[in-house]
């Protein structure tokens, strides 16, 4: 198994630009999710997915779309990027999400690291 | 106050011994407790995770939970140069998916 995989590894944009942010898994994790990490902080959630066709905004969604079409992937669209979307952008997945239980371990990808100038 | 507050650091401690990161959280609803390691530029990966009050040993690792005092922590026993990176304490609320807060973390350095 690869896990999460995510791509790009880096990127630089310029103010105003989109892009997507790929994040796929192969573990037939339910849930997903969208983080940003800035320097020196914790990971911020931007929005997670409970399954296909099924998504939900977290902590930081501002600037930011996602579409689940199917289990494996989960894509992260970013509109009119701006400077303070500077960050590393990692996707994780879970079996599920159980008080108590071992299903809402999250599993990270190796992250994408952005740059918007 | 923050949801997760984690002691802060950096903390450095020598090769073997004991290494003591501590977190603690503000919603007593909280179900399930983390913790996990992210070295420098990688993602974070799981090293415990702690469900009810008491200890929880892993090797050299053991997770405690105080769910009254709302207060987790992670000892690292035997320390060594590889268990240098910055330790993230995870805490998920209820049964609301995406409700997983992570604390800002606290670099651990250990010297040879």
């Amino acid at each position: 198994n690869a896990g999460v995989t995510q791509t790009p590894k880096f990127r630089i944009l310029k103010i105003g630009q989109s892009m997507t942010l790929q994040c796929t898994q192969d573990m037939n994790h339910n849930y997903m999710y969208w983080y940003r990490q800035d320097p020196g902080m914790g990971l911020k959630l931007i929005y997670y997915s409970v399954g296909a066709g099924i998504t939900d905004k977290g902590e930081v969604p501002n600037g930011y779309n996602v579409s689940r079409s199917t289990t494996e992937d989960f894509p992260l669209r970013l509109e009119l990027a701006a400077p303070s979307q500077t960050s590393v952008y990692f996707c994780a997945s879970s079996i599920a999400w159980t008080s108590g239980g071992t299903g809402d371990t999250q599993y990270f990808g190796p992250g994408t690291r952005l740059t918007v100038l | 106050q923050k949801e997760v507050e984690q002691n802060s650091g950096p903390l450095s401690v020598p090769e073997g011994a004991i290494a003591s990161l501590n977190c603690t959280y503000s919603d007593r609803g909280s179900q399930s407790f983390f913790w996990y390691r992210q070295y420098s530029g990688k993602s974070p990966e799981l090293i415990m995770s702690i469900y009810s009050n008491g200890d929880k040993e892993d090797g050299r690792f053991t997770a405690q939970l105080n769910k009254a005092s709302q207060y987790v922590s992670l000892l690292i026993r035997d320390s060594q140069p590889s268990d240098s990176a910055t330790y993230l304490c995870v805490v998920n609320i209820g049964t609301n998916a995406g409700k997983s807060t992570f604390g800002d973390g606290t670099t651990l350095t250990v010297k040879p």
